[in-house]
């Protein structure tokens, strides 16, 4: 596996179930960050970890969890979702978050359904 | 403040066309660094390129462009020759190195551009 990965690509759930989505780099950085894009919105900076510590937290309701166990790996913790919350899920890494030119790469994306 | 404008919402070209993509970005910090990526209908962003506030030369590679001028605060993607595989969403962004905890990217609302046979 190369690059930035995710899965699953695709996921339908109700208000009522709990997910996760998982994102894997296979990169050797050190920050990971969670984004959510909607149709006609900017995209959405959720959570970033640098060197597995929660740097950013934006806002994001609590129904939205997110877990680094370590700089490889990120999950986000799906719980009692809202209709809206419907939108592709875009995880990213980068070298270092605080670096001059630190620069993101992204994976393919969940495309999350609530029902 | 600081933003990312991307005027143009969608563009439909014909195959060979050359094609310009704006962006406009606004900031008053002078260390900054500007980005486009690239989402095609699979959903992947990817990296294009990254340019720095203090180097204002055009960029070439292959049959992609980039014009930054400091002057119009704008960083301008060119496609040459344009091809159906270039069809995509188009996104500019912004980044602040010393803006502390507001070192996030800022994003433009992009371009979607329709290369079409």
């Amino acid at each position: 596996e190369t690059g930035v990965t995710q899965t699953p690509r695709h996921l339908v759930m109700g208000m009522t179930n709990k997910k996760s989505l998982k994102c894997e780099q296979h990169l050797g950085h050190n920050a990971m960050y969670w984004y959510k894009q909607s149709a006609k919105k900017p995209l959405e900076l959720m959570f970033v970890y640098n060197f597995k510590e929660q740097t950013e937290n934006n806002s994001v309701p609590s129904r939205f969890s997110p877990e680094c166990p370590n700089s490889s790996h990120l999950f986000l913790h799906l719980h009692t979702l809202q209709p809206e919350d419907s939108a592709l899920y875009l995880c990213a890494s980068s070298q270092d978050e605080r670096g001059a030119t630190d620069t993101q790469y992204f994976g393919p994306g969940t495309r999350l359904t609530v029902l | 403040a600081q933003k990312v404008t991307q005027a143009q919402t969608e563009i439909s070209v014909v195959e060979k066309e050359d094609v310009t993509l704006d962006c406009v970005y606004e900031t008053r910090d002078t260390t900054y660094y500007l980005f486009w990526y690239k989402q095609p209908p699979s959903g992947e962003l990817v990296f294009l390129i990254r340019r720095n506030s203090f180097d204002e030369q055009n960029e070439i590679s292959g049959r992609y462009s980039w014009n930054f001028q400091k002057s119009t605060s704008s960083f301008n993607f060119t496609i040459t020759a344009s091809q159906v595989v270039d069809s995509a969403v188009y996104f500019c962004a912004l980044r602040l190195p010393n803006a502390g905890n507001n070192r996030k990217l800022i994003w433009g609302l992009g371009t979607s551009l329709a290369v079409n046979p």
